[in-house]
């Protein structure tokens, strides 16, 4: 069935650090894809998307890349900071009519100053 | 504008108890979802709607969760009776519509099951 495993956490980076969060989907169809953030005490928010192969999504320093051939959609960020510190859902829908969206568990990114 | 308002933010009760959770989307809103995040996972759909139609249900629990969303606008969510792997924060979720159109989700109720 439908899933996204993406990496286990917590991952700990020092300020500045290179990121990279880990996800790969399975899906039926043709599927966009997401990434979510939910940051200490907020609700989720949509981080970026990409809707199509190679697309790249992009917000906030954060980028993904939309591969179909290895059916990933890795979160990349040049330096992070402590700011960024929250968890992170990568997610997709199928499309069509019933679009509900099939969320990964989740990484908890800790960014010490 | 407005975000997606849910309420209550909190709810305890005891298992075989009955409780409901409101729901109201951004004004505009055409679709509504209603997911549940368990603690440690990411949130599984429960239910969409489109207007005051059921698009997908496939996943809702049916012989003890409810859900209607009567006038196309806010929707409640029922659960009777609960059990204690019901103990969740329930999340409502709404878009214009479009699959390729931001849910922007609303703040949960977290609820526990005694």
């Amino acid at each position: 069935g439908d899933s996204v495993t993406q990496m286990e956490g917590p991952v700990t980076l020092s300020e500045e650090a290179f990121l990279t969060i880990n996800c790969t989907y399975t899906a039926t169809g043709y599927p966009s894809l997401f990434w979510y953030v939910q940051y200490p005490g907020e609700g989720l928010q949509l981080l970026l998307k990409a809707t199509k192969a190679d697309d790249k999504g992009s917000n906030k320093g954060f980028e993904a890349t939309y591969r179909k051939e290895t059916t990933s959609f890795h979160l990349e960020k040049g330096s992070v900071q402590v700011s960024d510190s929250a968890v992170y859902f990568c997610a997709f829908h199928s499309g069509g009519g019933a679009d509900g969206l099939t969320f990964g568990k989740g990484t908890h990114l800790i960014i010490q100053p | 504008e407005a975000g997606v308002a849910q309420s209550p933010r909190y709810k305890i009760i005891e298992k075989r108890q009955s409780v409901a959770f409101w729901c109201n989307p951004i004004s505009g809103h055409a679709t509504l979802y209603w997911y549940q995040q368990i603690l440690g996972q990411g949130p599984k759909l429960l239910i969409q709607f489109q207007n005051n139609g059921v698009v997908d249900d496939s996943q809702l629990p049916k012989d003890r969760f409810s859900a209607e969303r009567l006038k196309g606008v806010d929707s409640t969510l029922k659960i009777q009776p609960a059990k204690l792997e019901d103990s969740a924060v329930y999340l409502c979720a709404s878009t214009r519509g479009g699959s390729y159109n931001e849910q922007f989700f609303g703040p949960g109720t977290r609820l526990t099951v005694l």
